[in-house]
């Protein structure tokens, strides 16, 4: 079985431009999840679809966005670009999200860095 | 506000030592928490979850409420167990999971 796929796994980008970040779930999960992870501040949480829909957003600004597809895969999108967006964006999926549900598994991550 | 603590970035122990990795939460619900571990050069990946009540690696955790922590213990260390570990809190809403900043455990033969 297929883990968690992401996509690219390396991207170099200059201030001011937008990204968009791939992440492919194991198949049947449809909770998706996105982290940003810095040596500063750890992973911090951004986003979390299910069903094609945003349940939960963390404290990132509006450049941040996402969506999530039928077939469950999700991307991000980052506009605008800043120095500070340099990161490791990792995504993680689940069968069954929520209290009580299945554990989430982890991509390797797609490296971001804004130069 | 629903916060983390893992209080130590790095840990030092022998080979066969006891460990203990702190972790303290702040939550005014019922939290569901869990341990994440990551070797070098591996994918994150859940350790265990206070739910289960398991020893994974002989690694086991248990959620005190009244001193709001979740500490992580093996009672004999591995070399193999040297990785960054993650504590992680689910909030009641059960959409979004917040992390401590890790500890880094290193396991000296």
């Amino acid at each position: 079985k297929a883990g968690v796929t992401q996509t690219p796994r390396y991207l170099i980008k200059t201030r001011g431009q937008q990204v968009t970040l791939s992440c492919s779930p194991i198949s049947g999960h449809r909770s998706v999840s996105w982290y940003q992870q810095t040596p500063g501040q750890g992973l911090q949480f951004l986003f979390e679809y299910f069903s094609e829909t945003q349940r939960n957003k963390g404290n990132f600004p509006g450049r941040f966005s996402g969506r999530q597809f039928s077939n469950s895969r999700s991307e991000m999108n980052v506009s605008t670009l800043e120095l500070g967006d340099s990161a490791l964006y990792l995504c993680a999926s689940s069968l069954a999200p929520g209290r009580g549900g299945t554990e989430a598994f982890f991509g390797q991550g797609t490296r971001l860095t804004v130069v | 506000a629903q916060r983390v603590t893992q209080p130590e970035k790095l840990l030092s122990v022998f080979k066969g030592a006891p460990v203990e990795l702190k972790c303290n939460y702040s939550y005014s619900g019922s939290p569901e928490l869990f341990w994440y571990v990551q070797y070098s050069r591996q994918r994150l990946q859940l350790l265990l979850r206070h739910i289960s009540r398991e020893s994974i690696k002989g690694f086991t955790a248990d959620l005190n409420k009244g001193e709001t922590s979740f500490h992580l213990k093996k009672p004999f260390a591995q070399e193999e167990d040297s990785a960054m570990y993650y504590c992680a809190l689910m909030d009641t809403g059960g959409f979004k999971t917040i992390f401590g900043a890790g500890t880094r455990l290193f396991v000296k033969a």
